[in-house]
């Protein structure tokens, strides 16, 4: 079965730090890859996503991600991290043929003022 | 353009009775899809529609789920009867084909 794995259970930085989350998916032929924000009790929103061209992709509130195709991999970063960025982010993956969303379990990250 | 709509918002529940929860996409979006979210098992697609028309529900957990989009514009999934296990938050998302899924706001289901 397809799969995703998002590396990190829980990551704590301080204001300012550097972030990269990884995520990893298994092959199963072209993707498109998304990494989604759930903040505390609220619903997931679209930070970025990728179909095609540019692997470096931007997204809102100064995230980033590259896709390296060789590795399998989708990961995302922020060169410096808020409080506000507190929050669990997700991974997902959509498979050429497929139509749905799967998702890895997720990466809380904790950001100390 | 008000995104996906969930309702309720919140759901407490006794052990055997029946829930329903509702969606309503956004308006051209042909994808329907409806997730359970748990701390033990994260993010998990029960069932997802195209056209109105179900075409995987795989995700299901058992019978005592059922699934139905009557229309474009309006899902609901049952469970029935519930148990303290179905507690989770529950997720429709819409999409136009393989791009542009949004989610609602969740319904947090808990069984007592």
């Amino acid at each position: 079965a397809q799969s995703v794995s998002q590396h990190n259970h829980h990551v704590i930085l301080s204001e300012a730090a550097s972030l990269e989350l990884g995520c990893n998916y298994s092959y199963g032929g072209t993707v498109n890859l998304f990494w989604y924000v759930q903040y505390p009790g609220q619903h997931l929103q679209l930070l970025l996503k990728y179909f095609s061209g540019d692997p470096l992709v931007k997204g809102i509130k100064g995230f980033e991600a590259e896709f390296i195709k060789s590795k399998f991999s989708f990961n995302l970063r922020k060169p410096s991290v808020q409080w506000s960025d507190t929050a669990e982010y997700f991974c997902a993956v959509n498979w050429a043929g497929s139509y749905q969303l799967t998702f890895g379990k997720g990466t809380k990250l904790s950001v100390i003022p | 353009d008000a995104g996906v709509i969930q309702s309720p918002r919140h759901e407490v529940t006794e052990m055997g009775q029946e829930v329903t929860l509702r969606c309503k996409p956004i308006s051209g979006h042909d994808y329907l899809f409806w997730y359970r979210q748990t701390m033990m098992r994260g993010l998990e697609l029960l069932i997802y529609f195209n056209n109105n028309v179900p075409i995987d529900d795989s995700g299901m957990p058992e019978d005592r789920f059922s699934a139905k989009m009557p229309n474009a514009s309006f899902s609901t999934l049952k469970i029935q009867p519930s148990e303290p296990r179905d507690s989770a938050v529950y997720f429709c998302a819409s999409s136009l084909g393989r791009v542009g899924y949004t989610f609602g706001s969740g319904t947090r289901l808990t069984v007592v």
